[in-house]
């Protein structure tokens, strides 16, 4: 079974701090992860995935397969980073079954 | 293009009534995903369609069917609603089978059963 783990809700940091969103993560095989965004008032959309090993936003993210998490970093947190952050983890078997963590809210204060 | 469009955007129901959610997509994508998102819960997967005609259950299909007798469209049917199904669904679709696959999402719909 696969499964993601997202242990806080609720991260607060100050405009210019630097932020880190935790996600661990349970698979037998080798997953695909991604980092979805959901602002305020818009629709979920992808931040980024492992894969890419790109930076988006000033995001990066790096899959530890030894410790199995995919934490997602920036050094220098915006207030317009604000928002509803979802970990994702892919695990293939002829489909693209997709499992969500339960959600980090970003708050980051001006 | 529209991406994932999904209607209505709101609805309140009494229990028992029943009422279909529809979603649409023009990427000609050939995953559909329907998804319920709940506080504290995150996104469940309801159903998901890898393909016209075709249809699978998720993690929590009680209380729900699908269709998907188009490519394009992704019906979410509740045949009689009940008050835990009080919830913002999301709708999301994919190109392939890929799991590196980006999933694309609706704008969601707020149901409120009473």
């Amino acid at each position: 079974a696969q499964r993601v783990t997202q242990p806080e809700k609720l991260l607060s940091v100050f405009k210019g701090a630097p932020v880190e969103l935790k996600c661990n993560y349970s698979y037998s095989g080798s997953p695909e992860l991604f980092w979805y965004v959901q602002y305020s008032r818009q629709r979920l959309q992808l931040l980024l995935r492992h894969i890419s090993r790109e930076s988006i936003k000033g995001f990066t993210a790096d899959l530890n397969k030894g410790e199995t998490s995919f934490h997602l970093k920036k050094p220098f947190a915006q207030e317009e980073d604000s928002a509803m952050y979802y970990c994702a983890l892919s695990g293939g078997g002829g489909y693209q079954k997709v499992t969500f963590g339960i959600g980090t809210k970003l708050q980051v204060i001006p | 293009n529209a991406g994932v469009t999904q209607t209505p955007k709101f609805r309140v129901l009494k229990t028992g009534q029943s009422m279909t959610l529809l979603c649409a997509q023009d990427m000609n994508h050939e995953y559909m995903y329907w998804y319920r998102q709940d506080p504290g819960m995150g996104l469940r997967l309801i159903h998901y369609s890898v393909g016209e005609g075709t249809t699978a259950k998720g993690e929590v299909p009680d209380g729900y069917n699908v269709s998907r007798l188009k490519k394009q469209n992704f019906l979410l049917g509740l045949e009689s609603a009940a008050p835990s199904q009080t919830s913002v669904y999301f709708c999301a679709s994919s190109y392939s089978v890929g799991s590196t696959d980006t999933q694309y999402f609706g704008p969601g719909t707020r149901l409120t059963v009473l």
